[in-house]
């Protein structure tokens, strides 16, 4: 049975920094593309970004570049987004999950975790 | 980027009812389209990719058909364990986008 289970959300000040985890079992986790993907309080979905099954290539949203680095382990079977320079409008359930691809251009997700509460506030 | 836009916001339907879930996109994205479902605490499940082929285990009353630019999710009888927000998501362009959501309950 495929799981995600991510970790290490919690309150952060603004301008400070947190490290998700996402802990991967049930797949051959080095096979494939992992992505990170938000959720604020009420509010709809928001790709954030990916990591390459080798880490060879990364990519993030606007609305992070430059602030949050993804990473990976794979002899760990584990997804990783350090978070810097947090700002409030970052508040979010942090959900890990898979990529797929058939033949397109870009990814779909499935599995997800369960995600992770991240709340930047003073 | 791709705006996608879902309606109605929220669909209010009867069990045992049909629900028929709107997914527009600003431009094509050919087939290129999954669909997800949300329950309240959850992580969004898979339903639909490639605008109609159903996710593993996911049931025949939920089809999806569509391409280029409008797309639809029908869920056929509703159950009640079907009551949730369905979101699309385009994966033809970069980057990733998902519409606003459309929320199905209980009329």
């Amino acid at each position: 049975q495929m799981q995600l289970v991510e970790s290490g959300g919690g309150l952060v000040t603004p301008g400070g920094s947190l490290r998700l985890s996402c802990a991967a079992s049930g797949f051959t986790f080095s096979d494939y593309y992992m992505s990170w993907i938000r959720q604020a309080p009420g509010k709809g979905l928001e790709w954030v970004s990916y990591i390459s099954s080798s880490s060879s290539y990364t990519n993030y949203a606007d609305s992070v570049k430059g602030r949050f680095t993804i990473s990976r382990d794979n002899a760990k079977n584990s997804l990783y987004l350090q978070m810097d320079s947090l700002r409030a409008e970052d508040t979010a359930v942090y959900y890990c999950a898979r990529d797929l691809n058939i033949a397109a251009p870009y990814n779909w997700f499935d599995p997800w975790g369960q995600g992770t509460l991240v709340t930047v506030s003073s | 980027e791709i705006v996608m836009t879902q309606s109605p916001a929220t669909l209010s339907v009867s069990p045992g009812e049909r629900a028929t879930l709107s997914c527009r996109a600003g431009q094509s994205v050919s087939s290129n389209l999954a669909w997800y479902q949300q329950k309240p605490g959850q992580a969004p499940r898979l339903l639909i990719y490639g605008a109609s082929t159903r996710a593993t285990g996911i049931p025949a009353r939920f089809s999806g058909s569509g391409s280029g630019t409008e797309f639809t999710l029908t869920i056929s009888s509703l159950q009640s364990e079907d009551f949730a927000v369905y979101y699309c998501q385009q994966y033809n362009n970069w980057p990733p986008a998902f519409g606003q959501g459309t929320k199905v309950e209980i009329k």
